[in-house]
């Protein structure tokens, strides 16, 4: 059963910030967001989790609506080597398993 | 994070033969995993590599198609044996520390293309 829904693909302009959205309204209260994102080729790349309070990192901030039913995550500046699949994955904090969907294909432009 | 090397990064192989891929981290980690990317597909989880025990496998993979060994806290070994074109895939092994609120890290991935 499919936990998370983004959308199949979306396109960014290079030097502006890229939101992408998440959707998991069935989320548990001991389940976390995460985010990883796959630019091809290679293996996928940790980018931030989060439970309830909004994060930042290096990478991006992720932002989790109060009721924890969406989430987005926000490239602040994108380039194009952050043209990738991205995925949005919620998993609780003892369950090993990363559930994989289809992710969000992001193209960055010039 | 960790450092994670996969051997061989690609390999070309015949059908009816066997590829044992190598998974080696640069500290120790509790937990070890194996997947499979299928072309256009998303990543699948195949099994977890268990230290001093046999590997919990996933609904859909069998140990005697796909044997793991992982005989420390920093190596694990996949073997995809009798292999046809169907197992052509990439295979990525990822590590996980425990304690806390854990992060998975992957490997660059074994690009396997079956003939």
């Amino acid at each position: 059963d499919a936990k998370t829904t983004q959308p199949p693909s979306m396109d960014c302009a290079e030097g502006r910030a890229a939101n992408l959205p998440c959707n998991h309204s069935t989320i548990s209260g001991n389940e976390y967001v995460y985010w990883y994102r796959q630019i091809h080729s290679q293996g996928p790349q940790y980018i931030i989790h989060g439970l309830k309070n909004n994060e930042t990192n290096e990478m991006a901030s992720l932002i989790i609506t109060e009721d924890r039913k969406s989430s987005t995550l926000i490239l602040p500046h994108a380039t194009l080597r952050d043209t990738a699949v991205y995925y949005c994955i919620v998993r609780s904090n003892n369950d090993y398993k990363l559930s994989f969907g289809a992710g969000t294909t992001v193209t960055v432009r010039a | 994070s960790a450092v994670i090397s996969q051997k061989p990064s690609r390999d070309i192989c015949q059908r009816g033969t066997s590829l044992t891929i190598q998974c080696q981290v640069d500290s120790q980690v509790t937990m070890m995993f194996w997947y499979r990317q299928q072309p256009g597909q998303s990543l699948t989880l195949i099994a977890t590599a268990n230290q001093g025990s046999e590997a919990t496998y996933e609904s859909g993979f069998v140990i005697d198609k796909f044997p793991i060994s992982r005989p420390n806290l920093t190596f694990s070994t996949l073997t995809v044996s009798n292999m046809s074109p169907e197992d052509s895939s990439i295979y990525l092994c990822s590590v996980e520390r425990t304690g806390g609120v854990e992060t998975q890290y992957f490997g660059p991935g074994t690009r396997l293309l079956v003939l």
